[in-house]
């Protein structure tokens, strides 16, 4: 079946640095979405990607879905303490119908 | 506040029993979806439901059962209840029943089975 697969698990961010989680598809997507989980909380969304190779962008937050449409990735810069939390990639296969959640980047930011 | 409202918050039973977690989706929305949330885990999707007719299924289990009603909340109905299934399950409702709209996630019932 469909597998969606996040790097890394986890990742520990000193604040003001950037990094970047990816989210890698064993099947090509027809879109791919973006949530973010805080702590206590449930996953709200972010972004949605449709068109092979298409680039968004929302203040600090890039995300970027791959040529093939089997791969998108997120980058933050300038990591803030607000941006804790599990981020999440969710895709679903060309002409199918579940919606294929990813394991989740868990980030923690030291200040 | 997504609009998605789910009860009870917190359920805490004993191995053997029965247990029903409510969802009532966002104004509007017609798909209701359920997900499996272990400690510390990912998403398991476990079902969707749009205007009252079953969608798409994933891994849910044969004691698990779900349902929606007429007035488009949904029912999981969780029997036979093991430790395992200790768990957050979420239900998220979207506009339509593709996946061209973003779910909108209610706060969770969070399952204790002790």
């Amino acid at each position: 079946g469909q597998q969606v697969m996040q790097i890394p698990q986890y990742q520990h961010v000193q604040e003001g640095e950037d990094f970047t989680t990816y989210c890698n598809s064993s099947t090509t997507l027809s879109n791919i979405q973006w949530y973010k989980q805080r702590p206590g909380g449930h996953p709200v969304f972010l972004i949605q990607l449709v068109k092979s190779g298409e680039v968004k962008k929302q203040k600090r937050l890039t995300f970027q879905f791959g040529e093939a449409k089997k791969n998108s990735s997120l980058h933050i810069t300038a990591t803030q303490t607000t941006d804790v939390g599990t981020y999440f990639c969710a895709g679903i296969k060309a002409a199918g119908n579940k919606l294929t959640f990813g394991g989740g980047t868990r980030v923690l930011v030291k200040p | 506040d997504s609009g998605v409202t789910q009860t009870p918050k917190h359920l805490i039973t004993a191995t053997g029993q029965r247990v029903t977690l409510r969802c009532s989706p966002r104004s509007g929305d017609l798909s209701v979806y359920w997900y499996q949330q272990s400690l510390d885990q990912g998403l398991q999707f476990l079902i969707q439901y749009y205007n009252g007719e079953e969608r798409a299924k994933g891994n849910i289990l044969e004691r698990f059962s779900a349902q929606q009603f007429p007035d488009l909340h949904s029912e999981l109905n969780l029997s036979s209840l093991e430790l395992g299934d200790s768990a957050l399950y979420f239900c998220a409702s979207s506009a339509q029943t593709g996946y061209n709209s973003p779910l909108h996630f209610g706060n969770g019932t969070r399952l204790t089975v002790t």
